[in-house]
């Protein structure tokens, strides 16, 4: 088990370019979220996959922010015309639905967003 | 709509010393999950501690133990013998049990703790 593994784990961009970024989730865990950290605070619930399905989205998504789960695995989160205030840490997690402590999640390293 | 609150931003303890860290939270709801998690330097958040709201027995991992009281909405984490690698932030997080399909994690600021040698 190789633990939850996110890409890129830096990107600095200039304001108005896209973005994306790729989490691989602990491998048979069917559930997988994404958060966002700035800068002094804890994490905030972006986004929540249940296998292929997004089941839940946060006031925080909007318009610009797009996120996917293709086939029940690996999941990308795409930021549309970056603005300065999407410079933030994003984490994913997943956690598993059998097997174990089904609500606890696991965190992997994030991916620092620098828009300039 | 559920809070967490971690009134210390910062906390220190000498090596080998005791510290408890605090968290409240509100809610309305009966049954949920209570979580520390451990956010080392520039590394990965990690689970320390779970506890189950319908559990009255306080979760217990190694050198890290909770106190829960419940009708206080409080949920404080206890560290023992406190070592250099405990230098981290430290995060108390919320999630309810009780509302179908929902499964995020509501987290407070967080507490800094520094471990003086």
């Amino acid at each position: 088990d190789t633990g939850v593994s996110q890409d890129p784990r830096h990107k600095i961009t200039k304001r108005g370019q896209n973005v994306t970024f790729r989490c691989d989730p602990i491998s048979e865990h069917n559930r997988l979220y994404w958060y966002r950290q700035t800068l002094g605070q804890g994490p905030e619930f972006l986004t929540y996959f249940q296998n292929e399905a997004q089941l839940e989205k946060s006031r925080l998504l909007s318009d610009r922010f797009s996120a996917e789960r293709p086939k029940g695995s690996f999941s990308t989160l795409e930021i549309q015309r970056t603005e300065q205030g999407d410079s933030a840490m994003y984490l994913c997690a997943s956690s598993p639905t059998f097997g174990g402590p089904t609500d606890t999640q696991y965190f992997g390293p994030g991916t620092r967003l620098t828009v300039l | 709509a559920q809070t967490v609150t971690q009134s210390q931003p910062e906390m220190s303890v000498q090596e080998a010393e005791t510290v408890t860290l605090s968290c409240t939270y509100d809610t309305s709801e009966s049954d949920y999950y209570l979580f520390w998690y451990k956010q080392p330097p520039s590394r990965q958040m990690i689970l320390v501690i779970r506890q189950e709201a319908y559990k009255q027995q306080n979760a217990t991992e190694n050198r890290f133990s909770v106190n829960f009281q419940k009708a206080a909405k409080s949920f404080s984490l206890k560290i023992s013998d406190s070592q250099l690698g405990d230098a981290a932030m430290y995060f108390c997080a919320y999630r309810s049990a009780l509302r179908a399909g929902s499964y995020q994690l509501t987290f407070g600021k967080g507490t800094k703790l520094s471990v003086i040698p």
